[in-house]
């Protein structure tokens, strides 16, 4: 039962490197989120996909890209990395209809990045 | 826009004391309000989920309402325990199809 297993767990990056952070659920479920968690910012969506093939964006997009590679894996890139972007980053996933578990987000165990 | 807050930040409180824990939101229309837990360095998970319908939901020592009207919920916690100490967070779905807005949490630490 590993629900939501993100790699890698730390990072350190130089500025202007570049990375990408991997996501993978096992629940299949439809949706899948990516998040970024800082001190008195709470969590901030930056994108989600709804289904396979489909992605948008959340409240804090910029600096990032993202891959809906299948139904199970979500990644996110960061394709020129700065200092503002050191934080915590979270994937989770949701089943997505009229079920009881509908919209019940799972969340993996987080992903530190510091950007030096 | 939806905005959730929790306050006050961060709570103390002696073992085996009954708690509550605010959630306020400003637009009534949600679809669901979900709370979770955070532990220091780990994800997030979820404790309760209350529809729109619901007044509330229970799970073990935990009760959460949900009072659209005037835009709170309330985490209860029932005979506090030192291993309730974690970060409670409080998120609302506006639709079916939309995203959740969390609020920033509360950091709760529960003294033997």
């Amino acid at each position: 039962n590993a629900g939501v297993t993100q790699t890698p767990k730390f990072q350190v990056l130089k500025t202007g490197q570049s990375m990408t952070l991997q996501c993978a659920q096992d629940m299949n479920h439809n949706s899948m989120y990516w998040y970024r968690q800082d001190p008195g910012m709470g969590l901030r969506l930056i994108y989600y996909s709804a289904s396979e093939g489909t992605t948008d964006k959340g409240e804090v997009p910029n600096g990032y890209n993202v891959s809906r590679l299948n139904k199970r894996e979500f990644s996110l890139r960061l394709e020129s990395a700065a200092p503002s972007q050191t934080s915590v980053y979270f994937c989770a996933s949701s089943a997505t209809g009229a079920s009881s578990g509908a919209n019940v987000l799972t969340f993996g165990a987080g992903s530190r990045l510091t950007v030096l | 826009k939806q905005e959730v807050t929790q306050i006050p930040a961060a709570l103390s409180v002696p073992e085996g004391e009954n708690l509550v824990l605010n959630c306020s939101f400003t637009d009534s229309a949600i679809y669901n309000l979900q709370w979770f837990r955070q532990d220091p360095g780990k994800g997030l998970t979820s404790l309760l989920l209350i529809q729109s319908s619901q007044r509330e939901q229970t799970s073990g020592r935990l009760n959460a309402s949900l009072d659209k009207s005037s835009g709170r919920s309330t985490l209860y916690i029932a005979a506090s325990q030192p291993g309730d100490s974690a970060t409670y967070l409080c998120a609302v779905l506006p639709g079916a199809n939309s995203k959740l807005t969390f609020g920033k949490g509360i950091t709760l630490s529960v003294r033997p």
